[in-house]
């Protein structure tokens, strides 16, 4: 089936502006995560929704990045008044269940903020 | 909260050599450790995970052991290939909560 995708693959935008990186993931999963990766560097967690429970927020760098979760599918995570340090890959990644299973990851967005 | 360490973070071997990366992690309540491969411009990809209730897994040129008293796991790689070259990322987790992953390695694997 399907895997995890992303969209746009690309993303470039002026600083100020907000932008929009959709995620869909692998129909049936429960769990969605979003990371951020910069050139070289880890992975880092921003945020991860688990079923109807509240999400867990707790790596979102600044009140300028939120996301939602659509019905339990579709995410979307908003970056408004975006700054050139958000310049970097945004991974979406799903997992079948709560527990600790294979976590597949889509293509990414790679923004860069001019 | 967790904190996944992994070293080295670049490491060079031999084609046909072996590859050994560690992790450690603080939170004991982490029951799951998978390994992902990240190739240049690629998405992570799982190449190996192991549970807590084992110590012990492999798969073909890949293992992975988990010693939970010492709070560490390490991914082996035996006969190395130029294609293992990539970055390889640990990361842990506990039931229920976000993965927390190590800052990466990067192997390169020379012929």
């Amino acid at each position: 089936g399907a895997g995890v995708s992303q969209s746009p693959s690309n993303k470039v935008t002026e600083k100020g502006k907000d932008v929009e990186l959709r995620c869909d993931p692998i129909s049936g999963h429960t769990a969605l995560y979003w990371y951020r990766q910069s050139l070289g560097q880890g992975l880092e967690f921003l945020i991860y929704f688990q079923g109807n429970s509240a999400p867990d927020k707790s790596g979102l760098p600044s009140d300028r990045f939120s996301a939602e979760r659509t019905g339990g599918s579709v995410s979307t995570l908003t970056i408004q008044r975006t700054q050139q340090e958000d310049s970097a890959v945004y991974l979406c990644a799903s997992t079948a269940r709560t527990g600790g299973n294979e976590q597949f990851f889509g293509p990414g967005t790679r923004l860069t903020v001019l | 909260g967790e904190n996944v360490e992994q070293h080295p973070s670049t490491l060079s071997v031999q084609e046909g050599d072996s590859a050994v990366i560690k992790c450690t992690y603080s939170d004991s309540a982490s029951n799951y450790f998978p390994w992902y491969k990240q190739e240049l411009g690629k998405r992570p990809q799982l190449i190996i995970d192991i549970r807590s209730n084992v110590g012990e897994k492999k798969d073909q040129r890949i293992a992975v052991t988990l010693n939970k008293t010492a709070k560490h796991f390490s991914l082996h790689i035996t006969e190395t290939q130029p294609e293992d070259s990539a970055v390889y990322f640990c990361a842990a987790r506990s039931y229920g909560q976000n993965f927390v992953f190590g800052p990466g390695t990067r192997l390169s694997v020379l012929p």
